[in-house]
């Protein structure tokens, strides 16, 4: 069965830190992959997405994935991080024979000052 | 501005009662979608529907039921058989077609947090 694993339940780091969120998925083909940002008690809004091409995508507020087909990785990076990056953040991939996606239990951000 | 809307924002319900979550959206998109968000363990599939008067179960369908009558709406009603139905339920929204098209984008609206007393 398709998944995605995001092995960091909660990560801190400081602002203007450098920042990198973790993403796995088990997929037996090309993947459509995704990540989202929910701030709390919010709908989730795309950061970015990939379906094929340059395996370096850009989104928005800065951020960018890198998919890697060896390592079934899609991780989520930003250079320096701003305290309103604090958030939840969800990977996520389509899954096979859905049109629906299939998320993450995603990964909480907490930036310190 | 176009969006997805959904309510209430809050709903308490006693235990036996069922309830509906209102899931409107104004994109003219095709399929929609429901989602369960419980702490730690992400966004679940609850139903979703790819045209009007179709839909599907997802991963965690028992205990929901759904209807499609309009293209803008997606009612989500949690029956009494839904044995733990506090949580923050998410509608989403998306085109239909190829992934270039923007299929597979989702809009989600802003939450609806359900409450069992």
């Amino acid at each position: 069965a398709q998944s995605v694993t995001q092995p960091d339940i909660h990560i801190t780091v400081s602002e203007g830190a450098s920042l990198e969120l973790r993403c796995n998925y088990s997929y037996g083909a090309t993947p459509y992959l995704f990540w989202y940002v929910q701030s709390p008690g919010q709908g989730l809004q795309l950061l970015l997405k990939y379906f094929s091409g340059d395996t370096l995508v850009q989104g928005i507020k800065g951020f960018e994935a890198e998919f890697k087909r060896s390592q079934s990785s899609f991780n989520l990076r930003k250079p320096s991080v701003h305290w309103s990056d604090a958030a939840e953040y969800f990977c996520a991939v389509v899954r096979t024979g859905r049109r629906a996606l299939t998320f993450g239990s995603g990964t909480r951000l907490q930036v310190q000052p | 501005d176009g969006g997805i809307t959904q309510s209430p924002k809050y709903l308490f319900r006693k235990e036996g009662q069922n309830v509906t979550l209102s899931c409107e959206q104004n994109l003219n998109h095709d399929a929609m979608y429901w989602y369960r968000q419980d702490p730690g363990q992400g966004l679940r599939l609850i139903y979703y529907s790819q045209i009007v008067n179709d839909f599907q179960k997802g991963d965690i369908a028992e205990g929901y039921s759904v209807s499609r009558e309009k293209k803008e709406s997606f009612p989500l009603t949690v029956t009494s058989a839904q044995k733990n139905p506090t949580a923050f339920y998410l509608c989403a929204s998306s085109l239909q077609g190829t992934a270039s098209s923007g299929a597979n984008v989702l809009t989600f609206g802003a939450g609806s947090r359900l409450t069992v007393l």
